[in-house]
């Protein structure tokens, strides 16, 4: 059965501190790992699809990396507009559909 | 990347009566389109698989009577809660798939329903 697990649950930052936040997940045949960001009353926003270990990608202040465990979504220097929850997501083989974490909840304070 | 409109973004009714929500892929086809449910502070929870000219695809514990869906064309897929009651109350989302070899999802804004 498929399961992805995100830690922490909750995350305050300085803003200009950076972290990570870490995605967990078990998956038989990855076709992808999606991270996407979430505003309250909102749907998520797509941010990265990673499909293979090894694998990153950037997007402004965010780095997403790929390993055949987890997935690390770095936020470097982060500034109050990158509150959001950030939320993981898998697709396995012959799955139609993703299977959802449910989320960090990121708080940038000035 | 693709958007994806869902309307209304609020609704309000009283217990016992029906509510529609649309979701249009705006500048692509979707032959596959997903209805979500999110409880606050919960991840998304699939409900169904909606596809085009078939009938939908509903997930383990989702009354199909209950959560009625209809995909009648390649842009628009509709959801309607029928005899809605405050435990419906919850966030729905719906997505779209844009295939090929980067396929991915696109999600609508999401609608609040609340039921009184």
């Amino acid at each position: 059965e498929d399961q992805v697990t995100q830690s922490p649950e909750a995350l305050r930052l300085q803003e200009g501190e950076s972290s990570s936040l870490n995605c967990s997940y078990t998956v038989s045949g990855l076709r992808g790992l999606f991270w996407y960001r979430q505003d309250p009353g909102k749907g998520p926003e797509f941010l990265f699809t990673l499909y293979s270990a090894g694998e990153e990608k950037e997007k402004e202040r965010l780095k997403a990396t790929l390993t055949k465990k987890e997935s690390f979504l770095h936020i470097t220097a982060p500034k109050p507009e990158d509150s959001a929850t950030y939320l993981c997501a898998v697709q396995g083989d012959g799955a139609n559909n993703l299977f959802f974490g449910t989320g960090t909840r990121l708080t940038v304070i000035p | 990347g693709a958007v994806v409109s869902q309307h209304p973004s609020r609704v309000i009714c009283k217990s016992g009566t029906s509510v529609k929500i649309e979701c249009r892929s705006l500048d692509f086809q979707a032959t596959t389109m997903f209805w979500y449910r999110q409880f606050p502070k919960q991840s998304l929870m699939l409900m169904a698989t909606s596809n085009e000219g078939s009938k939908a695809t509903y997930e383990q514990g989702v009354e199909k009577d209950k959560f009625l869906i209809n995909h009648a064309s390649l842009t628009l897929s509709t959801l309607t809660v029928t005899s809605a009651h405050p435990e419906d109350s919850s966030f729905y989302i719906c997505s779209a798939r844009v295939g090929g070899p980067n396929e991915k999802l696109f999600f609508g804004s999401g609608t609040q329903l609340s039921v009184l």
